[in-house]
């Protein structure tokens, strides 16, 4: 399975925005790049999903690199509500499954 | 429709009991998903069903895990012989099929083996 390489943690003041990188450069050709997100508790959040073009939705714009090896999650303004471990995936075209990795935790401050 | 469920919330068992875990999913998603997670590590895929049919296990899948799918509808997923390795969050997904849409996951069974 391919996977996705993000940073460990980042942080972000409230109200700025937040760019969070994922590189992914084993992504096949017809896998769809997803995002979610996981409160504490909680079961992972679809966020966004893209296959080449940006994409953008009320809760934030991906952004996908022309050879689709890396993307970015853009929080356009960061709200407390916002910390949370993000993950970067990938949609199988077979399967569909998802294949997480170990995401970004963004801790955001007031 | 209220999202994927999942019951129980929290299970405590002794280690060498057997136990089961069920997940309804949204009702019109003929993809089922089961993944687990253990503390500050990603969900890992365990197992996934098309309607009733299981099409794959994860090799993390050992003998003593089952899942289930019966008529396509909720399912369940049951350890025999717990361990305490076996503690974690179990976590359940469903979406319909196709890689461009979104999986809708459960809140979760917290597993606990003493």
């Amino acid at each position: 399975d391919a996977k996705t390489t993000q940073p460990n943690s980042m942080e972000s003041n409230e109200e700025e925005p937040v760019h969070l990188p994922c590189n992914h450069s084993t992504i096949s050709g017809t896998d769809y790049i997803h995002w979610y997100r996981q409160l504490p508790s909680q079961g992972p959040e679809y966020v966004i999903h893209g296959l080449t073009s940006n994409v953008n939705n009320r809760m934030a714009s991906l952004a996908i690199a022309e050879d689709r090896k890396s993307s970015t999650l853009i929080l356009h303004r960061a709200t407390l509500r916002d910390a949370a471990v993000y993950y970067c995936t990938f949609r199988s075209y077979n399967t569909d499954k998802l294949i997480f990795g170990t995401g970004t935790r963004l801790q955001v401050f007031p | 429709d209220t999202g994927v469920s999942q019951d129980p919330r929290h299970k405590i068992t002794k280690r060498g009991q057997n136990v089961t875990f069920r997940c309804d999913p949204i009702s019109e998603h003929n993809r089922l998903y089961w993944y687990r997670q253990t503390l500050g590590q990603g969900p890992e895929f365990l197992t996934y069903f098309q309607n009733e049919a299981q099409l794959e296990k994860s090799r993390l899948l050992s003998d003593r895990f089952s899942a289930e799918r019966p008529k396509g509808s909720f399912s369940t997923l049951e350890i025999q012989r717990t361990e305490q390795g076996d503690s974690a969050m179990y976590l359940c997904a469903s979406s319909l099929t196709g890689s461009n849409t979104e999986a809708f996951f459960g809140q979760g069974t917290r597993l606990t083996v003493v």
